[in-house]
């Protein structure tokens, strides 16, 4: 069975800081991934998602992501975080993206320090 | 484009009785997946629907059950509701398997 792990809880950096969130997944196959953020009372929003080919992938907002299948990871990033980014964020393992079920971490949540 | 709406967004049920969520696909999408989000955690797969029939379902008893119209809508039903039941269900919409899946805002469900 597949599932993904979100190391942290919880963090907290400044303003105009670098970002680093974790996810480690655990798939038999070439996984899908995905992160999605979440404000509060809101659904979920697409960041980005990789499919196959270039390691690295951008999304919306500033934010990349590099899949390393030999450490089962897929990070996010950003090089300097707004406070508007201040959001739970979870990262998600399917078998495909829209014909299949989406394998949720349980989320980090992000606080931004001005 | 009209993205994934849900309604009611809000409600309050007891225990026992029965609830029914709705969801409106985003245009052209005919696959709607649910999932149930509880407080803290991440969402949860329930079960998806592609043209009108189940395409798959996660660990959740049979009380929860599902529909999908001709227009790619879908309902979710919770039959003799639980404390546990309460939630944030989600609803995603999709287009084929390699387009991925659009959430709507949600319904909060409680249970008293």
């Amino acid at each position: 069975a597949q599932s993904v792990t979100q190391p942290d809880i919880h963090i907290t950096v400044s303003e105009g800081a670098s970002l680093e969130l974790r996810c480690n997944y655990s798939y038999g196959a070439t996984p899908y991934l995905f992160w999605y953020v979440q404000s509060p009372g809101q659904g979920l929003q697409l960041l980005l998602k990789y499919f196959s080919g270039d390691t690295l992938v951008q999304g919306i907002k500033g934010f990349e992501a590099e899949f390393k299948r030999s450490q089962s990871s897929f990070n996010l990033r950003k090089p300097s975080v707004h406070w508007s980014d201040a959001a739970e964020y979870f990262c998600a393992v399917g078998m495909d993206t829209g014909r299949r079920a989406l394998t949720f971490g349980s989320g980090t949540r992000l606080q931004v320090q001005p | 484009e009209t993205g994934v709406t849900q309604s009611p967004t809000h409600l309050i049920k007891t225990r026992g009785q029965q609830v029914t969520l709705r969801c409106s696909s985003q245009s052209g999408h005919n696959t709607v997946s649910w999932y149930q989000q509880a407080l803290g955690q991440g969402p949860q797969f329930i079960f998806q629907y592609y043209r009108e029939e189940e395409n798959g379902r996660g660990n959740f008893p049979p009380r929860f059950s599902g529909l999908q119209f001709p227009n790619y809508s879908s309902e979710l039903n919770v039959n003799a509701l639980e404390l546990d039941d309460s939630a944030l269900y989600l609803c995603a919409s999709s287009w084929g398997s390699n387009q991925p899946q659009h959430f709507g805002d949600g319904t909060r469900l409680s249970i008293l």
